[in-house]
């Protein structure tokens, strides 16, 4: 039961173009949604973040949209360029047992092409 | 500030051996976290300790198992391999909190035969 998907397994996009990434989510209790960008041979490095209170966060090149209602958040990546060719998750997080640990969508591999 | 270290970078196994992976935190960071990743299934929650105690648990059989130790170093130790198993191993340290940012160790890449 996957509780964060992410539908496109891989996302091709021309350099200097939106790259807008989606995610969709079941599990009401998420109250903040963090982006993560994995490399080959590197461990995920976080990306953005957004809170449930919020919409929007913008942080340069990357925005990401929350809608609560529809339990949707995706992540816009403009202009985008070649160095942005990696591996995204998608992870939400709530409290439970006292910690606040993410869960993982399977990741979008986006590739931009020069 | 030194980052998240994860020992070894590579392991080869046989069946039915036991392995133990090990994760050096970022400095001041109380909470580690371990990660399964395997071919589309995304990074598969093990379990986090906070301050020496397991504080939370995904749904992993009891073979995998793990301790943290007073410097917040942790380990993971996996029983009696099978072959699915091979996967990259993950770690994380963060400060513990609500909408703290995981820090990632590159990996421990268990392969087993």
């Amino acid at each position: 039961d996957q509780q964060v998907k992410q539908n496109s397994p891989s996302l091709s996009v021309q350099e200097g173009r939106i790259s807008i990434l989606n995610c969709d989510y079941t599990n009401s209790m998420f109250d903040y949604f963090l982006w993560y960008k994995k490399y080959p041979a590197e461990g995920p490095t976080f990306l953005i973040s957004i809170s449930s209170i919020k919409d929007k966060n913008e942080d340069g090149r990357f925005t990401v949209f929350l809608n609560k209602s529809a339990k949707h958040l995706s992540l816009h990546i403009v202009p985008s360029q070649p160095g942005d060719s990696a591996v995204y998750f998608c992870a939400p997080q709530h409290a439970s047992g006292g910690s606040y640990i993410p869960t993982f969508g399977r990741g979008t591999s986006l590739i931009v092409h020069p | 500030k030194a980052g998240v270290t994860q020992t070894p970078r590579y392991l080869i196994k046989t069946r039915g051996q036991q392995v133990t992976l090990s994760c050096s935190p970022i400095s001041g960071h109380r909470s580690v976290s371990w990660y399964q990743q395997t071919p589309g299934q995304g990074l598969q929650f093990l379990f986090e300790y906070f301050s020496e105690t397991q504080r939370n648990k995904g749904n992993f059989p009891g073979r995998f198992s793990g301790r943290q130790f007073s410097n917040s170093r942790s380990e993971m130790n996996v029983s009696t391999l099978e072959l699915g198993d091979s996967a990259l191993y993950l770690c994380a340290s963060s400060l513990g909190g609500q909408g703290d940012i995981q820090y990632f160790g590159a990996g421990t890449r268990l392969s087993v035969l």
